[in-house]
């Protein structure tokens, strides 16, 4: 069945960095492109990043543009988020999900990991 | 940006009661490209209609989903207990994605 499970979330300072990572399982990974959406209970969902089945396309929500870098293995079935220059606003649950699409991007989320809590603090 | 509005906040209903639930977009989604999931506290979102209309694989067919343009909804036909929960809907249909707050459907 298919898995996704996040790891690498913590307690950062602003400005620091934080890589997350996502482990997947249970289906042909290199066919599908790869999302990380986070939620606070202030803001509530929010699309952040999206890698293409290939790795050779990503997109990025305005709010992390420039500061956000999300990035495949597909010999290790794993994706990743590195987050730099954090800023308060970035402290979420992120969660890695799967497009629902093979082959292609139609960025609705058939399957989900349970998410990671990064919280950024002073 | 396509800005998602939700209505009502929370919805009280009993068992077997119909939940409608809407979504109203600040634009036109292409192409349909609407989604609505489901969250129960500590979980995940699940997804369950995609496409506007399309149930999402192992999801009852109490579950509907309708509309077009800047107008859709969620249909709940009769309120099963694990129902109780948080629906959020998502349009696809432009960058970037954007979900709605949601609404609470809560045990009257």
């Amino acid at each position: 069945q298919v898995q996704l499970v996040e790891s690498g979330g913590g307690v950062v300072q602003p400005g620091r960095s934080l890589r997350l990572s996502c482990a997947a399982s249970g289906f042909t990974f290199s066919t599908y492109a790869m999302h990380w959406v986070r939620q606070t209970p202030g803001k509530g969902l929010e699309w952040v990043a999206l890698i293409s089945h290939l790795g050779n396309n990503q997109y990025y929500a305005d709010s992390v543009k420039g500061r956000f870098t999300i990035s495949r293995d597909s010999s290790k079935n794993m994706v990743y988020l590195e987050m730099n220059s954090l800023r308060l606003e970035d402290t979420a649950v992120y969660y890695c999900a799967r497009d629902i699409r093979p082959w292609g991007i139609r960025p609705c989320f058939d399957y989900w990991g349970q998410g990671t809590l990064v919280t950024v603090s002073s | 940006e396509i800005v998602l509005t939700q209505s009502p906040g929370t919805l009280s209903l009993s068992p077997g009661e119909r939940a409608t639930l809407s979504c109203r977009a600040s634009q036109s989604v292409n192409n349909r490209y609407l989604a609505w999931y489901q969250q129960k506290p500590g979980q995940a979102p699940r997804l369950l209609i995609y496409d506007a209309s399309t149930r999402a694989t192992g999801i009852p067919d109490r579950f509907s989903g309708s509309g077009s343009g800047t107008d859709f909804t969620l249909t709940i036909s009769r309120l099963e207990p694990e129902d109780f929960a948080v629906y959020y809907c998502q349009q696809y249909g432009s960058l970037t994605f954007t979900f709605g707050p949601g609404t609470k459907v809560d045990i009257k």
